[in-house]
């Protein structure tokens, strides 16, 4: 399968614990993305890589979130001290540079914070 | 006012009819648009891009109306296999801003 991959696919944590994710994308695509969904909405963009650079991180993104893409490969996911709150599918995609910029997205991790 | 909004349904329709969304935008700028559809607990999959002259891949139309800041899906011939969650996607590159809506429930019944 050479689709977008995500590790683990459920994460369970108490609250106050950090937790770490991680995205493969597909292996011919530089731009990798990452995204946080609820029950009910779409999915809510946090950040982008082009390459190893990261390119844009939402003002939503607070300093508890963290993102990584050191080699332009893979990419991880951190979130300190987690709260309730960050419970959602986090979700990855990733695309080639240049039109028409398409997603494909891998199947998310699910975090529950208790 | 969001910047992305869906209608989010649901549209009960049946099997065989057409039926049409619509997905407003607010940024006159956005430059990328794309319809994806989302089954309950699964990941977005790309249904299709849409461009300014319009697209249509089998029984899906894709249009863009940039002076009323909308796109649109239709559906001809609807299956029980299309129901589903219909999520618009508009992007401004030059902002950076990628913007999800919250998608449209579409349920076909036999």
């Amino acid at each position: 399968d050479t689709g977008v991959s995500q590790d683990p696919r459920h994460k369970i944590t108490k609250r106050g614990q950090n937790v770490t994710f991680r995205c493969d994308p597909i292996s011919e695509h530089n731009r990798l993305y990452w995204y946080r969904q609820t029950l009910g909405q779409g999915p809510e963009f946090l950040t982008y890589f082009q390459n190893e650079a990261q390119l844009e991180k939402s003002r939503l993104l607070s300093d508890r979130f963290s993102a990584e893409r050191p080699k332009g490969s893979f990419s991880t996911l951190e979130i300190q001290r987690t709260e309730q709150g960050d419970s959602a599918m986090y979700l990855c995609a990733s695309s080639l540079e240049g039109e028409p910029y398409e997603q494909y997205f891998g199947p998310g991790t699910r975090l529950t914070v208790t | 006012r969001k910047e992305v909004e869906q209608d989010p349904g649901p549209f009960n329709v049946p099997e065989g009819a057409t039926v049409a969304f619509n997905c407003t935008y607010s940024n006159s700028a956005s430059q990328s648009f794309f319809w994806y559809r989302q089954d309950c607990r699964k990941e977005p999959k790309l249904l299709m891009s849409v461009y300014s002259s319009g697209n249509e891949d089998g029984r899906f139309t894709a249009q863009l109306n940039r002076a009323s800041q909308y796109i649109s899906l239709l559906i001809r011939d609807s299956k029980l296999s299309d129901s589903a969650t219909y999520l618009c996607v508009v992007i401004s590159w030059s902002a950076s801003k990628i913007i999800f809506g919250s998608g449209t429930r579409l349920s076909i019944r036999p």
